[in-house]
């Protein structure tokens, strides 16, 4: 079953902060987080695996609540370099592992910085 | 070198056609994957291959079939092509990680 993903868009200007959320209502082995820029494939950014873990680089974290089966991804300082449409996808419980089953995406929150 | 490449970038094509898209990885990853990603933007797998075999087939019509001669290859074939085909179809690859995608092929189907 799909993630949720929200806000489905947020528009903010440089320098503030946003974050993302994607809930399912499985239980989750994974969540990945990945970058789309238009016309573009889309950039994975980091996976978070069952522990509920937090991780990040630069200015873009995120976390994983294993007990609500929720991640959020969290950007600090925007950069107009940050302007994209992001997918949280799902890898689920007990399905056969190592990445065979696939991820299954969100719908996709498509975020905006103005300079 | 690019890591997923996929040929070709763009594909227009009639009703009824049969086409191929090729997708070779350099990674040396075991898993690949191909996703239909529509006007919306949702993205959707089609087919997961780990080491040359057929590991999950979701709801796809059987007129699309893998072929994968290799572990660095996965080709998609799509016989009689139809208008709600049109979408862009990405392979990528992963190893117990995050997927790195291919460029993706834009199918046209007029």
């Amino acid at each position: 079953q799909q993630p949720v993903q929200s806000p489905q868009a947020v528009i903010l200007r440089e320098g503030e902060d946003a974050v993302i959320n994607c809930s399912s209502s499985k239980a989750l082995y994974s969540v990945h987080w990945y970058r789309q820029k238009h016309g573009e494939a889309p950039v994975f950014l980091m996976i978070l695996l069952k522990g509920g873990e937090q991780k990040g680089h630069e200015k873009i974290s995120a976390s994983f609540n294993e007990k609500k089966q929720q991640s959020s991804l969290y950007l600090t300082a925007s950069q107009l370099s940050y302007s994209g449409t992001y997918f949280c996808g799902t890898e689920r419980e007990g399905g056969l592992g190592g990445g065979a089953d696939g991820l299954t995406f969100g719908k996709g929150t498509h975020l905006i910085i103005q300079p | 070198d690019t890591a997923v490449s996929q040929t070709p970038k763009y594909l227009v094509t009639q009703m009824g056609n049969d086409k191929s898209i090729k997708c070779e990885q350099n990674l040396g990853h075991d898993t690949m994957y191909w996703y239909k990603q529509d006007s919306k933007k949702f993205l959707k797998i089609m087919f997961s291959y780990n080491n040359k075999e057929l590991i999950i087939n979701e709801t796809v019509p059987n007129r699309f079939s893998p072929k994968s001669p290799d572990k660095a290859h996965l080709n998609l074939h799509i016989n009689s092509l139809e208008l709600g085909d049109s979408a862009v179809y990405f392979c990528a690859s992963s190893q117990y990680g995050g997927y790195t995608f291919g460029s993706g092929t834009r199918l046209t189907v007029v």
